[in-house]
């Protein structure tokens, strides 16, 4: 167990629809990572932030945003959904603002139908 | 659990066998890179990482070799178990914030 956690699991939505999806990182990390994993694509970073403010981006769509609140846990929102969205979507937190060691989540499998 | 990348690259040893997994990397000015493990239906995990001005670094069964002039990356696993199978991602970082992962290779282990 990383410690980071990551719910829904598993989520089913119809295209053009909106989810939310949440992360609570490790006691005392600061540092949130968000991912896309697909089959055909591996891993794509998508966006970072430290301590409650963006801090990267990366190949994030429009039609997607994150926040990062007080407490330290992000969301994770997806709206407009395609089919082509259908992926696991990771976590990941560290202490610093620099992706070393980070810790990743398990995981929320979206399939948009 | 879940499949990922059902079109990875894909490493068959034998049980106690040594696994050899190579990765390419693409930015020049990345200074320092991470070897991840990937399990099915788990999120990637931490290996081991090494800096740009090393070469080689090693940690328990696993040893990272870095040679910066063709920017190559590779992964040794001593004695190969059956709970070494899993996806394995290179990834490499130039400093900033943001970590770009290599595509993965997948490593069956043969008992």
């Amino acid at each position: 167990d990383s410690g980071v956690t990551q719910t829904p699991k598993h989520l089913i939505t119809a295209t053009g629809q909106r989810v939310t999806l949440r992360c609570s990182p490790r006691s005392g990390d600061l540092s949130v990572y968000w991912y896309q994993q697909s089959l055909d694509q591996g891993l794509q970073f998508l966006i970072q932030y430290y301590n409650g403010e963006e801090r990267a981006k990366g190949n994030i769509l429009e039609r997607f945003s994150a926040q990062q609140f007080p407490d330290l846990h992000s969301e994770l929102n997806l709206s407009s959904l395609e089919l082509g969205d259908s992926a696991l979507y990771f976590c990941a937190s560290s202490f610093t603002g620099k992706n070393t060691e980070a810790f990743f989540g398990q995981g929320t499998r979206l399939t948009v139908v | 659990g879940e499949s990922v990348g059902l079109h990875l690259p894909t490493l068959s040893v034998q049980e106690g066998d040594n696994s050899i997994i190579n990765c390419a990397y693409s930015n020049s000015a990345s200074d320092y890179f991470i070897w991840y493990k990937q399990e099915s239906g788990k999120g990637p995990q931490f290996i081991i990482d090494i800096r740009s001005n090393m070469d080689k670094r090693q940690g328990q069964r696993v040893t990272v070799l870095l040679n910066k002039t063709v920017k190559h990356l590779s992964l040794q696993i001593a004695a190969t178990q059956p709970g070494d199978s899993a996806v394995y991602f290179c990834a490499e970082n130039t400093g900033g914030f943001k970590t770009i992962f290599g595509a993965g290779t997948r490593l069956f282990v043969k008992a």
